[in-house]
C-alpha cells in the first residue's frame, strides 16, 4: 500500500534562516506530488505541484521553492524565512488524475 | 485557473440534525470531487469523493450530490454527531487539486 512520510512535524526557525521540509512518498511510482500551506485557521493554500522528476509548477510567487530530485521525493525549500512563512505546511500525493489524493501528517512550522 | 467556493464557513446544528455544505466550482473539465475532513491540528482525511459521471454517492450517513451542468456538488451529513464537529473541505480536480476555503462544522449536544 502506499504511505507518505513528511518531517519534521514541528519547526521553529528564526526569521532570516535558511529552511528544508522533505516528504516521500512509498508504495507507488510516477506520482503527481503537491506542497500546501495552512495558515491558522484558514484554507488550504496550493504552493507548488509536481507531475515529474524536475517538473514543478508554481502556484504563489515568494520566498520558497520546491524540488524533485527524485520520482518519490518533494523539497521545499527558503533561502531566507519571513514572519509570515508560519503555517502548517502539507506535503500530498495523488495518482495520474488526481485520484487517491492523500495527505502527509504536516509540518508545523514557526518563524521567530 | 479553477476557482472554487465553498459556504457557508461556519455552520451550527444540533445532534441528530442534517448539515449541509455547498461547493461549486468554476473549471468545467474538472472531474473529481472529494470532500475532507480535517480535525483540529491534524491532517485532511478524505471523507467521501465523487466522479463527474456519477451524480450521487452514499455512504452510510455522508452523501454527496454532483450538478456538472449548474458546475456545484454539495455534502450531506444525516443525524449529526459531536465526533463530526471539524473543518471540511471541498476540493475539485483537473490535473491538480483545488480546495475550498473550509467549513466549520460545530454539532451541540
Amino acid at each position: 500500500s502506499q504511505t507518505i512520510h513528511q518531517w519534521p512535524a514541528t519547526l521553529v526557525q528564526p526569521v532570516g534562516s535558511p529552511l528544508s521540509l522533505e516528504c516521500t512518498v512509498e508504495g507507488t511510482s510516477n506520482p503527481n506530488l503537491y506542497w500546501y500551506r495552512q495558515a491558522a485557521g484558514r484554507g488550504l493554500q496550493l504552493l507548488f505541484y509536481s507531475v515529474g522528476i524536475g517538473q514543478i509548477s508554481s502556484e504563489v510567487p515568494q520566498n520558497l521553492s520546491a524540488s524533485r530530485p527524485q520520482d518519490r521525493q518533494f523539497i521545499l525549500s527558503s533561502k531566507k524565512l519571513l514572519l509570515s512563512d508560519s503555517g502548517f505546511y502539507l506535503c500530498a500525493w495523488a495518482g495520474r488524475g488526481g485520484y487517491g489524493y492523500t495527505f502527509g501528517s504536516g509540518t508545523r512550522l514557526t518563524v521567530v | 485557473g479553477e476557482n472554487v467556493e465553498q459556504h457557508p464557513s461556519t455552520l451550527s446544528v444540533q445532534e441528530g440534525d442534517s448539515a449541509v455544505i455547498k461547493c461549486t466550482y468554476s473549471d468545467s473539465a474538472s472531474n473529481y470531487f472529494p470532500w475532507y475532513k480535517q480535525e483540529l491540528g491534524k491532517r485532511p482525511q478524505l471523507i467521501i469523493d465523487i466522479r463527474s459521471n456519477v451524480g450521487e454517492k452514499k455512504d452510510q450517513r455522508i452523501a454527496v450530490t454532483l450538478n456538472k451542468t449548474a458546475k456545484h456538488f454539495s455534502l450531506h451529513i444525516t443525524e449529526t454527531q459531536p465526533e463530526d464537529s471539524a473543518v471540511y473541505f471541498c476540493a475539485s480536480n483537473n490535473n491538480d487539486m483545488r480546495f475550498g476555503a473550509g467549513t466549520r462544522l460545530t454539532v451541540k449536544p
